[in-house]
This record gives C-alpha cells, structure tokens and sequence, in this order.
C-alpha cells in the first residue's frame, strides 16, 4: 500500500532563509505522482508543485523546487528566499498511476512557521 | 470568485442529526472530489465523480454518508445519523482529467 511520511511536525525558520521539508514515500508502482499542498489557517488546500515519477528533472515553481531523489524514495521541498506568508501547514501527497482518479494519499503534514 | 466554493464553512449540530454540506466546483472542471480531515492529519479520500457518476467510493464512507452530483456540476455530502467521530473538515475539490486538484476551503464539522 501506498504511504507517506512526513517526519518533521513542525519547522522553524528565520525569513529570508531557505527551508527544506521532508518527504518519503512507499508505493510499489512504478508509475506515481507526487505532489506539495500549502494549508494556511484558512483551510484551503493551495497546490504547490507536481513531480512525475518518469520526469527526469526536478520540478521547479518559482520559489518552490522539489528535490526528487527516486531511489531514495524522497520527494523534499524546498522553499528558497522564505516570507512571512510562507508561514502554513504543508502537506506531501501521492498518487499511484499517472492516470485516472486523483486518490491522493496525504502525509502528516509539516507545521512552518516563519519568524521575521 | 472562480474557486470552488463550499457551504457552510462550519456546521455544529447534536449527535444523530443529519447534515448535508454542498460543493460548488470551478465551473470547466468535469471531475469532483470528496476528503475528509481530521485535527493533525493529512486530507484522506472519500469519492469521487466524473460528471454525474460517482466512479469510486473509499471504504472510509461508511453506509450513513451519501454523495450526489446530479446535473454534473455542484455536489451534496449528506451524513445522517451523525455520530461524534464524523467531526472533522470535509474538503471538496475539482480538477479537469488532467490537472491537479483545485480545493476548497472545507466545511468544519462538529458533532456535539
């Protein structure tokens, strides 16, 4: 079965700092999705960036980069040049299967919190 | 406003009351999504539709919960019979076949 572990339950980083957030996962398809969620206290679940299991680079969205190590089964995000704003819930998510339904199995979450 | 859109945002009522919570999806979007979450946990999947089919249910919704999509566009999530255990967020969220999924901002439920 697929899971994800998320093993820092909260982090605590100074703004304008780089911060990374674990992630590792368990599936035995070969053909999966990876994905990073943003949940501020508002509740909304914001998507963040998207990594497929065959996409020979690492995925990037503006601050956002996610570091894919397949072997390792670790799918990190990293956070460059961090804001105040960044301060929220973060969710590492999976998918298995590339196509279909979007059952995504969530980790723990991570709680960031960023300190001016 | 072109999000998905989820009512009520909080809903408390008394333990063996039914509640329905409705999801308002972004208007292009063909595919719904039900999950739930509760204090200190990750989202976890509850349905899912394709139009107005309901295409797969979680063995996590359990025979009091009920989902409907009839006209392919907005979803109701009934509970009946709620129990303590129910309480939790229900995040609906949409997406076309091949784009990530697009959440709303959930409807807190408490079962007093």
């Amino acid at each position: 079965a697929q899971k994800i572990t998320q093993t820092q339950p909260g982090m605590f980083v100074q703004e304008k700092e780089a911060v990374t957030l674990d992630c590792t996962y368990d599936t035995s398809d070969p053909s999966y999705g990876l994905f990073w969620y943003k949940q501020p206290s508002s509740g909304e679940m914001i998507f963040l960036i998207y990594q497929g299991s065959y996409d020979q680079q690492n995925a990037t969205e503006g601050r956002y980069s996610l570091n894919f190590q397949k072997a390792r089964k670790s799918a990190n995000l990293v956070i460059s040049a961090s804001q105040l704003g960044d301060s929220a819930m973060y969710f590492c998510a999976m998918r298995e299967g590339l196509q279909g339904a979007q059952k995504l199995v969530f980790g723990q979450g991570t709680r960031l919190t960023i300190n001016p | 406003d072109t999000g998905v859109s989820q009512d009520p945002r909080h809903k408390i009522t008394k333990r063996g009351q039914n509640v329905t919570f409705r999801c308002d999806p972004i208007s292009e979007h063909n595919r719904l999504y039900w999950y739930r979450q509760t204090l200190g946990q990750g989202p976890e999947f509850l349905t899912y539709f394709q139009n107005e089919a309901q295409l797969e249910k979680s063995r996590l919704l359990s025979d009091r919960f009920s989902a409907e999509r009839p006209k392919g566009s907005f979803s109701t999530l009934e509970i009946q019979r709620t129990e303590q255990g129910d309480s939790a967020m229900y995040l609906c969220a949409s997406s076309l076949v091949s784009t990530s999924l697009f959440f709303g901002s959930g409807t807190q439920l408490s079962v007093l």
